[in-house]
């Protein structure tokens, strides 16, 4: 079946650096979305794809739909406390919606 | 709060056990979601229910049964489980099933089987 491939899966970094997290895929997705899960909750949706290409910001969050539509990036500029979290692709078919396993983002003060 | 409310947050349950996982939203949303959440696996998605049809059944074991009485609620009855059950079950809500991607999550269940 589709399975994406995220990387890398933890990243140990000092406050106030940039952050750079990538899945990629032998499959073509439709969509791609990026998600936060902190410590105790659910994943929450940062960033939603549609279109090869595309490039979008959140705050200092920015992702961008790869042109061959089988790849993902998502890069957090200035890091801050609250960024620590794990965050995960997902890549969007016809039909099904797969998950990446996950980065592990963890900040040194 | 995303507003999608599961109950309870932690279950310790034994292999004989029966219990249910309840999952509640007041967003409006047609469809919901039942994920199992491994350490160091993808998210699973196990279940899916539109408009309270269930749509979407991955394959998962007769031990886990899915109940939908209404857009707003969802139940996850468990029955004679194993330990490598032991998982966070997170429930999700979304305004269409075509828009699984969008959805919202609670905060899940934390199951332990012993």
């Amino acid at each position: 079946g589709q399975q994406l491939n995220q990387s890398p899966q933890s990243m140990f970094i000092q406050e106030g650096e940039d952050v750079s997290m990538n899945c990629t895929s032998s499959s073509i997705f439709n969509t791609w979305l990026w998600y936060k899960q902190d410590p105790g909750e659910g994943p929450v949706l940062l960033i939603a794809l549609y279109k090869a290409g595309e490039l979008t910001s959140n705050g200092r969050l920015t992702a961008q739909f790869g042109i061959t539509r089988k790849d993902s990036f998502l890069n957090i500029s200035a890091s801050i406390p609250s960024d620590v979290g794990i965050y995960f692709c997902a890549g969007q078919g016809a039909q099904k919606l797969v998950f990446g396993q996950g980065t592990r983002l963890t900040i040194n003060p | 709060e995303t507003g999608v409310t599961q109950t309870p947050r932690h279950l310790v349950m034994g292999m004989t056990n029966k219990k249910s996982l309840k999952c509640e939203q007041h967003l409006g949303h047609n469809a919901m979601y039942w994920y199992k959440q491994s350490a160091k696996k993808p998210l699973e998605l196990m279940f899916v229910y539109n408009f309270k049809e269930q749509t979407e059944n991955n394959s998962v074991p007769s031990r886990f049964s899915p109940e939908c009485p209404n857009s707003s609620h969802l139940f996850l009855h468990l029955h004679t489980l194993q330990p490598e059950d032991s998982a966070l079950y997170l429930c999700a809500s979304s305004q269409e099933a075509w828009r699984q991607g969008e959805a919202f999550f609670g905060q899940g269940t934390r199951l332990t089987v012993v």
